[in-house]
């Protein structure tokens, strides 16, 4: 299965600023996806990216609030944008769903927003 | 409204066998049901995968109905690092089709 590497870990943040999050997978992939997970709660899928269209966002998450990048096959990235402390959650990309071993996930960014 | 729902906690000793059922009524018809474990700090870790009946791995055991609306982890022999959170992630056609993960089992292993 993939391999990804998802920077940054964890990041403090002051309320209204960016923070843009990176995962680099180690072999070429159509679909990335990425998840919110709350403190002490489940996954929830944010967006669907596939390279070279605009990401596809589930109900409650918007666009402008969470832009997607998917330059390449191996590559996304994901911004939190003007953050509030309601946005302190880890962020976690997977891919994969197609083979014998579901998706693979990055290690996940844990965001606090102060 | 599609859900996909898992006892909050169970509680288990070094040794046993712990079963872990997840529901999920509005199962898409061709999607599989995966089953993840998550550490503190750590991204969930695939553990088995299946469609349908039966599907044993090194790890574990899954047992799938005929209906598929439930799916049930089985866990042989659970040692104090089998101390996690365990997911079922199916894929369910409500209004259009989505992922889901369960609400997640916090398992608890004593010595």
């Amino acid at each position: 299965s993939a391999v990804i590497s998802q920077k940054p870990s964890r990041d403090i943040c002051q309320r209204g600023t960016s923070l843009t999050i990176q995962c680099q997978v180690d072999s070429q992939v159509t679909m990335m996806f990425w998840y919110r997970q709350q403190p002490g709660q489940s996954l929830t899928l944010i967006a669907t990216a596939n390279q070279g269209s605009e990401a596809t966002y589930e109900s409650g998450f918007v666009i402008d609030k969470f832009p997607i990048s998917r330059p390449n096959l191996t590559f996304s990235t994901l911004t939190v944008s003007n953050m509030s402390p309601e946005d302190s959650s880890i962020y976690l990309c997977s891919v994969g769903g197609q083979s014998n071993y579901g998706y693979t996930f990055g290690s996940g960014t844990r965001l606090t927003v102060v | 409204l599609a859900k996909t729902t898992q006892p909050i906690s169970m509680d288990s000793y070094e040794g046993q066998e712990v079963n872990i059922t997840c529901s999920h009524n509005n199962i898409a018809t061709n999607d599989y049901i995966t089953w993840y474990q998550q550490f503190p700090s750590q991204g969930p870790r695939f553990i088995i995968q299946g469609y349908k009946t039966k599907v044993t791995n090194e790890v574990a055991s899954l047992f799938i109905p005929a209906d598929r609306k439930s799916s049930t982890l089985s866990l042989p022999r659970v040692s104090l690092s089998d101390t996690a959170v365990y997911y079922c992630l199916v894929g369910v056609k409500d209004s259009s089709y989505k992922l889901i993960f369960g609400s997640g089992t916090r398992l608890l292993v004593r010595p």
